[in-house]
């Protein structure tokens, strides 16, 4: 089936750690996007990449970083810079033009 | 500043009704606007998207209307359903270059 698929769904982090969100997608798209939900709040854009080796960083980017090594896949690192990791992360990819994203299950990340 | 303006309070309406929700935006100029709904600890998933030489649109019981004279969508769901109980977000493309922002959403609750 195709979709875009994040792992883990919940993952548990110290402070000072830096980890690493997956995402991949088999739908063939060649924009994706990496958001933060915080509870009761909307989508913040972190990064997205329209194309292979290439990405832009969203409103809050910072504490983050992200690859586009291949089209499939976009992961992302939240760092030990990023002061307040705790937060629901959700991934999404979509066809380039005018149309619908496609989001995965997200990543709820818990600093402990 | 650039802003896309939801109700963050709840709309609580009783089985049958119509509920309508509201999307307002500053400072953009979106060729398109995109709705969606997000249940709670899911990714969004998308309903609607609406061209900015489109009036309105329609889905089933959903129905979505566009102004940019007034920077406004407004989204409809008649009939209205416990089922139809979620989180609706608003999003639109600031540059046409695959960068869907997104509004803060507002929680629809349907009473039966």
């Amino acid at each position: 089936d195709g979709g875009i698929t994040q792992s883990p769904k919940y993952l548990f982090r110290k402070e000072g750690q830096n980890v690493t969100l997956s995402c991949e997608q088999n739908l063939n798209h060649d924009a994706m996007y990496w958001y933060r939900q915080d509870p009761g709040q909307g989508l913040r854009l972190i990064y997205y990449s329209q194309i292979v080796n290439d990405f832009q960083k969203g409103d809050i980017a910072e504490g983050y970083s992200v690859s586009r090594e291949k089209k499939e896949s976009f992961p992302l690192t939240v760092t030990s810079a990023q002061k307040n990791p705790t937060a629901f992360y959700l991934c999404a990819s979509s066809p380039t033009g005018w149309t619908e994203a496609f989001f995965g299950q997200g990543t709820r990340l818990t600093v402990v | 500043s650039q802003k896309i303006e939801q109700n963050s309070e709840a709309l609580n309406i009783q089985e049958g009704k119509t509920a309508t929700l509201t999307c307002n935006y500053t400072n953009y100029s979106p060729a398109y606007l995109q709705w969606y709904r997000q249940d709670p600890g899911r990714g969004p998933v998308f309903l609607l998207l609406i061209r900015e030489n489109e009036k309105e649109k329609r889905k089933e019981r959903l129905k979505v209307t566009f102004d940019t004279t007034l920077k406004q969508s407004l989204f409809h769901i008649t009939a209205s359903q416990p089922a139809d109980s979620a989180t609706y977000l608003c999003a639109l493309d600031p540059n046409a270059g695959n960068m869907l922002t997104f509004g803060g959403g507002t929680r629809l609750m349907v009473k039966p």
